[in-house]
Formats: structure tokens, sequence, C-alpha cells
């Protein structure tokens, strides 16, 4: 089963909406971090949480984390066009492999 | 961005083909990984390399073989190529150290026939 789960599984809304996507994971973890894919693309690393910290911020995404929940958010504000992707969620459970992905969640900006 | 490069980007060939995709890092990475991706869905990891001459399976059963003679280099290949094979398939690499990011390439869309 899947370490990640991520909710939505796709999101579509307007330009200059927020945008909120959720992750839960089941063990404990080190850190999560949120990645964006573009189509047909790799994955670009966009923010890191780590287990003792509860929110996060880097320019227009905002990154919580609730330990007892086993879950976390990306908030994505302001939205662009550009911020069309699908966004992953990773947790690192200091396992040998490391990096465990979630599914994703497809987001899409309407202009 | 990310120094990291895979190359072919879109590879077509018939069953039974033997293929190599290549994968380069120059950040001197210590732990390089393969991820195996079907559209929209979730990543999996098939091998990966904490140094030169370690490699390990991930947790998808996979038919590739990879090896890790540089640090810079590790490349997959498939012996023989089945349809089932088809998909898309991510190179990323990083430090053990640190474990906190991870460059990806842009990725090899492979379609067999």
């Amino acid at each position: 089963s899947q370490q990640g789960e991520e909710d939505p599984q796709a999101l579509s809304i307007q330009e200059g909406e927020n945008a909120t996507m959720n992750c839960s994971y089941k063990t404990s973890i080190n850190n999560l971090q949120w990645y964006r894919q573009n189509s047909g693309r790799g994955l670009v690393h966009l923010i890191l949480i780590r287990s003792n910290e509860r929110e996060k911020h880097s320019g227009r995404l905002r990154v919580t984390l609730d330990t007892s929940k086993k879950s976390s958010s990306l908030l994505i504000t302001a939205s662009r066009a550009a911020d069309t992707a699908s966004y992953f969620c990773a947790t690192d459970t200091g396992g040998a492999q490391k990096l465990v992905f979630g599914q994703g969640t497809r987001l899409t900006i309407n202009p | 961005e990310a120094d990291i490069y895979q190359t072919p980007r879109y590879l077509v060939i018939g069953t039974g083909k033997k293929i190599t995709l290549e994968c380069s890092q120059t950040m001197g990475h210590d732990k390089m990984y393969w991820y195996q991706q079907d559209p929209g869905m979730e990543l999996h990891l098939i091998h990966y390399s904490y140094g030169v001459n370690s490699t390990e399976k991930g947790d998808l059963s996979s038919e590739s073989t990879v090896s890790r003679i540089r640090t810079e280099h590790f490349p997959l290949t498939l012996e023989s190529a089945r349809p089932s094979h088809t998909s898309q398939y991510l190179c990323a690499s990083g430090w053990s150290a640190t474990n906190e990011k991870l460059f990806f390439g842009s990725g090899t869309q492979l379609s067999v026939l």
C-alpha cells in the first residue's frame, strides 16, 4: 500500500484562486517533500518540511504538517496558468529506499 | 535547473529488442534512482544505487537491470523489451547524507510495439 495518498486526485480552479492539496501518510517520517511535474517531464522539488515543523512558506507556497494526523497540505495562493501540473508529496521514512511518493494531484488552472 | 540528463527522450522499439536508457548527472551525487511512471499515475521505484558498484532493486518488480560503474552514470537495460514495458522512466539523483531533495531528469518515454 502507498505511504502517501493525495487528495483530491484532480483539481480545476480559475486563475487567481487558491489551490489546496492534501497528503496523508501511514508511518512516522523524518520529512515530507512536495514536487511538481509538468506533463511528460521530470519532477521538480518545491519545498520540504521536517517532522518537527508545522508550517513553512516559500513564495506563493504554504505547506503545513500535522504529524498527529499524519497529514500535510500544500496551498498555492493566487494561482497562475503556469501552475498547471501534477503535484506529488514524498515522505522520508528513513528506510533504505528513503523517499516514497504519493499518487499525485493533477491541478488545472483555467485562464 | 538540475544537471541530470536522460537519453533518449522518446524511444519506440519492437518486441524482443535490447535497449539501454542512459542517465548521467554532473552534481557528484552518490545516490541515483530509476522510477517507472505510467501517465497520470504514481512513481514506482524500480532500482537505486548508493554509490559505485552498489545497486538494489526497488519496490516494483522489474525485468530491467542497472549498473553503476561511475558515480555520474546509471544506465538501465532491458534485455528483451515487451509491450508491458511501455511507460515513462525517470532517473533521479541526490545526496545520501541529507536525503532532502531529489533532482530528476526529463524522463524517457518508452513505447514497445
